[in-house]
Formats: structure tokens, sequence, C-alpha cells
């Protein structure tokens, strides 16, 4: 069963406007949520992260919300560029896990267009 | 820094026939990751260290044995490689292993077992 899931295959959007993207998670343990960001035929690369003792955390144009009622995040990006078009990973952890091991979401494919 | 590497980035394999996978890290990381991500699947874990000399299971362990002679270096090995293991690999490290700390990840190797 997955504990971190990303319902949206794919998402278009129009350049300038806010891209969300969503993600779910239902082990109540994870406390510690990342967004990665890959491109085709590269490795994924660090985005953004947020700690469930906040509900939101931003960088720039990037803006991750927790909501942990609802075990629910979502990453906005505003206003959203054609470089930006790349799959979106969603990953959760247990702070205080040693390992660091992350269990990711399937990935969201953002396509920003001109 | 050259970051992350990874070797070879593409391979081809029949049913049976044995190979490894390198990663080599040049940032001193202590953690080191390796995942497979499959069409349309997020990043699983196959196999982790925590340090040189260390080896741990991950999620997805069948079929796959892991080595950390050296801090810098995680090989994954196939013994008999089979179908089912044709997947994009991607190695990751991290330095402490901390939930909070980036993993930085490599390129990949596609691996095709025909």
């Amino acid at each position: 069963d997955q504990q971190v899931k990303q319902n949206s295959p794919s998402l278009s959007v129009q350049e300038g406007r806010i891209s969300i993207l969503n993600c779910d998670y239902t082990n109540s343990m994870f406390d510690y949520f990342l967004w990665y960001k890959k491109y085709p035929a590269e490795g994924p690369t660090f985005l953004i992260s947020i700690s469930s003792i906040k509900d939101k955390n931003e960088d720039g144009r990037f803006t991750v919300f927790l909501n942990k009622s609802a075990k629910h995040l979502s990453l906005h990006i505003v206003p959203s560029q054609p470089g930006d078009s790349a799959v979106y990973f969603c990953a959760a952890s247990v702070y205080g896990g040693s390992q660091g091991n992350l269990i990711f979401g399937k990935g969201t494919k953002l396509s920003v267009k001109p | 820094n050259a970051g992350v590497t990874q070797t070879p980035k593409f391979r081809v394999l029949k049913t049976g026939q044995s190979m490894t996978l390198l990663c080599a890290q040049d940032m001193n990381h202590e953690y080191m990751y390796w995942y497979r991500q499959d069409p349309g699947m997020g990043l699983r874990l196959i196999h982790y260290s925590v340090g040189e000399g260390t080896t741990a299971k991950g999620e997805v362990p069948d079929g796959y044995n892991v080595s950390r002679l050296k801090k810098q270096n995680f090989l994954l090995g196939l013994e008999s490689a089979a179908p089912s293991q044709t997947s994009v690999y991607f190695c990751a490290s991290v330095l402490a292993g901390g939930s909070t700390d980036t993993q930085y990840f490599g390129p990949g190797t596609r691996l095709t077992v025909l």
C-alpha cells in the first residue's frame, strides 16, 4: 500500500499562472516532507522541504503547504515558467529516523506552456 | 566537485548475466542509497549504507547485493539478471543521514534485461 500518493500523473499550466501539485500520505509517523524535481535523463534534485512543526515554507517562487490533519501537502509554483516543466516527486520521512530513508510518491509531470 | 556519479549510464544484459553498478561521491558523505525507478512509479529504495563497511536492506532488496568497501563508493550487484530488473537505477548520498539532510542524486543508470 502506498504511503505517499500523488494522484495526478500530469498537470498542464500556462506560463505565468500558478501550478499546484498535490501529495497525500497515510503514515502519521511522517514528519518531514520534501519535494524533488526531475528532468529527463537526470537524477532528482532537491527543491524544498517542510517539517511537521510548520504549515508553510517558502523559497522564492516555490511554497509548500502542509495540512497535518488532512495528511496533505501541496507545492505551489508562482509564477510558473517553461523551465519548471519536469516531474515533481513528493517524499516523506520520519524525523529522527537515523537512516534518513525517504518514501517517494509516483510523481507528477508538470508541463508549463509558453 | 563532481557530486554523485554513476557508471555505466546505459547497459543491456541478457537474462542470467551479472553486472555491477558503481556509484561514487566526492562530498565525504556518510550515507549512500540505491533506488530504482520504474515507469509510473516513484523511487523505491533497494539497499542503503550508513557508513563504510555497512549495508542494509531497503524496500525492494531481492535480487541485488551491495558493498561499501570505501566511503566514497557504493556498488550495486545483480548476480543473475531478470527482465523484472529492467529499470533506471539512481544512487544518492547524504552527509549524515538525518532525515532533514538533503539527498543528492546521481544521473542514473538505465538497465535493460532481455
